[in-house]
């Protein structure tokens, strides 16, 4: 079946833009997740959504990021005031249950974000 | 804050070795741990989870185990092949989100 699927798959952009991902879970998965990894590190947590709720927002690193799930499916990840240091590749994931459900996490192939 | 790391960095072997790949982890307090590959510029496949009550999981060729008290995994490749080239990624999942170690990028040389 359909696994998760991220679009655009590149994004270039100019600092100080303003950017959007978007993220189409597995249908019928309640959890999603953002994550952010840079070249050569693992993935690092941004923000989990059970459903439309973020369950657990602690991994955004400042305001300018922001992410929605407005009817528990496809999510998008929003940058404002896009800066060079925002460039990796920000990969997202669902799975069927949530927190520390015993599901795995299925991933996306990534957005690749370069601020120029 | 739990912290993940893997062990080596990179490896290289000649195709046909078995290996190992570790990975510890420094808050034992785990609902459980997954084995991810990853190959370049894809995103993460799932290889093996392992749920904190259970010592280990077998799928194909691949072996991990899980001491929690001790906050070790290790992934065991048997017969190893090229196409088993890629980045090795453990996460662990407790009171928050799945934490991910560095990698270990391995290459099986034919």
């Amino acid at each position: 079946g359909a696994g998760v699927s991220q679009t655009p798959s590149n994004k270039v952009t100019e600092k100080g833009k303003y950017v959007e991902l978007r993220c189409d879970p597995i249908s019928g998965h309640t959890a999603l997740y953002w994550y952010r990894q840079s070249l050569g590190q693992g993935p690092e947590f941004l923000i989990y959504f059970q459903g439309t709720g973020a369950a657990d927002d602690s991994g955004l690193p400042n305001d300018r990021f922001f992410a929605v799930r407005p009817e528990g499916s496809v999510s998008t990840l929003k940058i404002q005031r896009t800066e060079r240091g925002d460039s990796a590749v920000y990969l997202c994931a669902s799975s069927l249950t949530g927190g520390a459900g015993n599901s795995p996490l299925h991933f996306g192939n990534g957005t690749r974000l370069t601020v120029t | 804050k739990q912290e993940v790391t893997q062990i080596p960095a990179a490896l290289s072997v000649p195709e046909g070795e078995n290996l190992v790949l570790n990975c510890s982890f420094t808050d034992s307090a785990i609902y459980n741990l997954q084995w991810f590959r990853q190959d370049p510029g894809k995103g993460l496949t799932s290889l093996l989870l392992i749920q904190s009550s259970q010592r280990e999981q077998t799928s194909g060729r691949l072996n991990a185990s899980l001491d929690k008290s001790s906050g070790r995994s290790t992934l065991y490749i048997a017969a190893s092949q090229p196409g088993d080239s890629a980045t090795y990624l453990c996460a662990v999942s407790g009171n928050t989100p799945l934490v991910f170690g560095k990698g270990t990028r391995l290459s099986v040389i034919a």
